[in-house]
């Protein structure tokens, strides 16, 4: 079975604009989970989408959102960009059994 | 609430001798506890997990760990370091269904030669 992939795998943007991730999970997987990892604040929740809809959402700012897509397919938003936006953006998948199997992330930086 | 401690933000330790790192958890379920390793540059790779069957958990290349409810603990141990070990690694608890995961700051784990 392929992996989660996760595109683009760097991107450099500049304050204000806005950014699209996206992630494809693991063939079957209809959980797909979306994390941000920085130095600082080390590996922090953003939100889970189960069969396209949100079932959980961590504690960042609405500039953060997310979908799914019915092939399970997800995409994370990032608008109005600021420097602290800076990180590794971890995508994850799970399927029935609870394991997160994680992409190589996209590494974001914001100029 | 679910939390993880990683008591050790940095462990070294020379190849060929025992690797222990460190990882308290809080739960108030019964927990689904997993470690994962991150190399540099790289996403996360899971090492093992642990989900209420046996307390010692065997993983890939060689580690595992102990479930110890009654020190609330999640120790990952190695009888031998290689230098490919030389990595993040995290604890993680689970609060169960919904898939969130609680992830401990790491361990950066250095293998001397």
């Amino acid at each position: 079975k392929a992996g989660v992939t996760q595109t683009p795998r760097y991107l450099i943007k500049t304050r204000g604009q806005q950014v699209t991730l996206s992630c494809s999970p693991i063939s079957g997987h209809r959980s797909v989970s979306w994390y941000q990892q920085t130095p600082g604040q080390g590996l922090q929740f953003l939100f889970e989408y189960f069969s396209e809809t949100q079932r959980n959402k961590g504690n960042f700012p609405g500039r953060f959102s997310g979908r799914q897509f019915s092939n399970s397919r997800s995409e994370m938003n990032v608008s109005t960009l600021e420097l602290g936006d800076s990180a590794l953006y971890l995508c994850a998948s799970s399927g029935n059994l609870e394991t997160q199997y994680f992409g190589p992330g996209t590494r974001l930086l914001v100029l | 609430a679910q939390s993880v401690t990683q008591l050790d933000s940095h462990v070294s330790v020379s190849e060929g001798t025992p690797v222990l790192l460190r990882c308290n958890y809080s739960s108030s379920y019964s927990p689904s506890l997993f470690w994962y390793v991150q190399h540099p540059n790289k996403g996360l790779q899971l090492l093992l997990k642990y989900t209420s069957a046996a307390t010692l958990v065997k993983g890939i290349n060689g580690f595992e760990a102990e479930f110890k409810k009654s020190e609330t603990s999640f120790h990952l141990t190695k009888p031998s370091a290689h230098m490919s070990d030389a990595a993040e690694y995290f604890c993680v608890v689970s609060a169960g269904t919904g898939n969130q995961f609680y992830f401990g700051t790491g361990t950066s784990l250095t293998v001397i030669p």
